[in-house]
């Protein structure tokens, strides 16, 4: 069974103050694994795919990184509006099909000013 | 351009009874997911279709069903309600005919069961 646990639950930043967010995984076969981010009352919203490890993938004050366990969520010099809940996912699948999204349980990320 | 839309955005029925979920996917996308979330569980795989087959099914009871329409309009359907059934339902478009994960999500459906 795919399973993604991500770390912390919750996390608390200063303005400017840079971190980094946790995603591990298990899954057979790995077809991508996806980052999204979460505004209350909004459904989610794609930022990224990653397909193999060593690949990173970089947006404004966010980068992406992807290891054979595990992927990292870096956030630089972080602003309130980058306050959300991060989401990870990793697709299975082989050969032409491939599965539904299996989701961590998120990151709560607040950003004070 | 416009987005997923869910219909109804909030629902409120009670033990037993059904409900029908509505979603109208990004024009050009032919593929639409749906998603059960849950503060416990999370973000829970429901199924998915494409030009009005259904590909994938994740693990939920036969309770819970959907169909695909010619236009990709699809929806969702849920028999003999129960208080788990509680949650928000997402739905999700993509463009493409294999499932990337880059997925266009609607604002949901919110369902409360009583």
């Amino acid at each position: 069974e795919d399973q993604v646990t991500q770390s912390p639950e919750a996390l608390r930043l200063q303005e400017g103050e840079s971190s980094s967010l946790n995603c591990s995984y298990t899954v057979s076969g790995l077809r991508g694994l996806f980052w999204y981010r979460q505004d209350p009352g909004k459904g989610p919203e794609f930022l990224f795919t990653l397909y193999s490890a060593g690949e990173e993938k970089e947006k404004e004050r966010l980068k992406a990184t992807l290891t054979k366990k595990e992927s990292f969520l870096h956030i630089t010099a972080p602003k309130p509006e980058d306050s959300a809940t991060y989401l990870c996912a990793v697709q299975a699948g082989s050969g032409g099909g491939a599965d539904g999204l299996t989701f961590g349980k998120g990151t709560h990320l607040i950003i004070q000013p | 351009k416009a987005g997923v839309t869910q219909t109804p955005r909030y629902l409120i029925k009670t033990r037993g009874q059904q409900v029908t979920l509505s979603c109208s996917p990004i024009s050009g996308h032919r593929s639409v997911s749906w998603y059960q979330q849950t503060p416990g569980q999370g973000l829970q795989f429901l199924f998915e279709y494409f030009s009005e087959t259904q590909r994938n099914k994740g693990n939920f009871p036969g309770r819970f069903s959907g169909r695909q329409f010619s236009n990709s309009r699809s929806e969702m359907n849920v028999s003999t309600l129960e208080l788990g059934d509680s949650a928000l339902y997402l739905c999700a478009s993509s463009l493409v005919q294999k499932n990337t994960g880059e997925l266009f999500f609607g604002e949901g459906s919110r369902l409360t069961v009583l």
